[in-house]
């Protein structure tokens, strides 16, 4: 977990109100991932950044929104958190594409009650 | 505590023996494979890598072997210990830098 901290690290929250996770690095990577865990499925990305202000969607992006103003912070925000979205989410950072190796942070459990 | 081994394969060994953790992929043109190690309440933690021009690459106390014809990894751990106790999964990924993940072996270790 070196260089990759997570916030908060525990949360619950009731359905219908904002959320927004934040993934701090200070590594200077490239790239980062949002992954949210669930029993059965594995890890399952959620959208990814290839850059300052570049942002793409992954396999299960539909309730979340990503933004990154700057190379060292990525936030995931769940505009109006629902039951389904109760999960552990992993924020993920990598140096390049040409070497995927991704290095994880510690997690965040959200709790949507 | 993590819920993410629940309904995984279990793979239990003695301590000191060695484990074997087994992982099929999917898209023939991945050229790079991860294997990761999730312990309870952590994020996952690499392991060892490997490229597919590779068919066997050594790290300390871990060996991951490539078998592309049949689209098959695995992971073999050495004199394992029962800090080795965790959730293992493989991952593969392409030029494009994504990864896909498998679902995970949890090793049991007994002392």
């Amino acid at each position: 977990d070196a260089g990759i901290t997570q916030s908060p690290r525990h949360k619950v929250t009731e359905t219908g109100t904002p959320v927004t996770l934040r993934c701090h690095q200070t590594e200077n990577h490239r790239y980062m991932y949002w992954y949210r865990q669930d029993p059965g499925h594995g890890l399952r990305l959620i959208h990814y950044s290839y850059g300052v202000k570049d942002t793409d969607k992954g396999e299960v992006s539909d309730g979340y929104s990503v933004s990154r103003s700057k190379t060292e912070d990525f936030l995931l925000t769940l505009e109006s958190a629902t039951s389904s979205q109760t999960s552990v989410y992993f924020c993920a950072i990598s140096e390049s594409a040409g070497l995927p190796i991704q290095f994880f942070g510690p997690g965040t459990r959200l709790t949507v009650l | 505590g993590e819920s993410v081994g629940l309904h995984l394969p279990t793979l239990s060994v003695q301590e000191g023996d060695n484990s074997i953790i087994n992982c099929a992929y999917s898209n023939s043109a991945s050229d790079y494979f991860i294997w990761y190690k999730q312990e309870s309440g952590k994020g996952p933690q690499f392991i060892i890598d490997i490229r597919s021009n590779m068919d066997k690459r050594q790290g300390q106390r871990v060996t991951v072997l490539l078998n592309k014809t049949v689209k098959h990894l695995s992971l073999q751990i050495a004199a394992t210990q029962p800090g080795d106790s965790a959730v293992y999964f493989c991952a593969e990924g392409g030029s494009q830098g994504n990864l896909i993940f498998g679902k995970g072996t949890k090793l049991s270790v007994k002392p």
